[in-house]
């Protein structure tokens, strides 16, 4: 099962900030938080990912709670084009190394 | 270069035919992944291969099979599939199999429709 828990949707006016939560209250100390998105139909695409301090690249900026429970996505101007499924994931660890272990998603809608 | 291709980009095929789909990367990356997803569903894992070697099978079917030739190279072989295998199935890449420790990004292909008839 997924590690993380997100809001099923969310709408976001373009140039506005988009601000998408996640839960992972369950998460170890040595657990990675990573963000992917999916626009339609596409292969899904790394944003951003963080272990315990903010990160930011030209993509977004990830904000980690102190206690790690949870972690937010900043797009800081969405645009249409920011339209996907955007997916919060813990590495989940295994014998044989991990894999990306996909849960439901936002589907974030940008407007005009 | 990020990229990941995979060919084809739409497959139809009847249930007694025998396909195949190719992946494909040059960054020298030596973990690969399939991946299903059906409609308004996220990815499911399926295979991982690190260093050519079948590392995790999450309990696919026999009737995808797939195969790691080299370390650029990934098929996915498809025979007797059944209409629900209908999705698209997604190839990704990663420098190694990564553990909790590490940071490696996974780099997704723009995947195959596949439709079962």
């Amino acid at each position: 099962d997924a590690k993380t828990t997100q809001p099923t949707s969310m709408d976001c006016a373009e140039g506005r900030a988009a601000n998408l939560p996640c839960n992972h209250s369950t998460i170890s100390g040595n657990e990675y938080v990573y963000w992917y998105r999916q626009i339609h139909s596409q292969g899904p695409q790394y944003i951003i990912h963080g272990l315990k301090n903010n990160e930011t690249n030209e993509m977004a900026s990830l904000i980690i709670t102190e206690d790690r429970k949870s972690s937010t996505l900043i797009l800081p101007h969405a645009t249409l084009r920011d339209t996907a499924v955007y997916y919060c994931i813990v590495r989940v660890a295994g014998q044989a190394g991990t894999a990306l272990i996909f849960g439901k998603g936002t589907t974030l809608s940008v407007s005009s | 270069d990020t990229e990941v291709t995979q060919t084809p980009k739409h497959l139809v095929m009847g249930m007694t035919n025998k396909k195949s789909l190719k992946c494909e990367q040059h960054m020298g990356h030596r973990a690969m992944y399939w991946y299903k997803q059906k409609a308004k569903k996220p990815p499911e894992l399926m295979f991982v291969y690190s260093y050519e070697k079948l590392s995790i099978n999450e309990s696919v079917p026999s009737r995808f099979s797939p195969e790691c030739p080299n370390s650029s190279l990934l098929n996915l072989h498809l025979h007797a599939l059944q209409p629900e295998d209908s999705a698209l199935y997604l190839c990704a890449s990663s420098k190694r199999l990564a553990g909790a420790y590490s940071t490696d990004t996974q780099y997704f292909g723009p995947g195959t429709r596949l439709t079962v008839l």
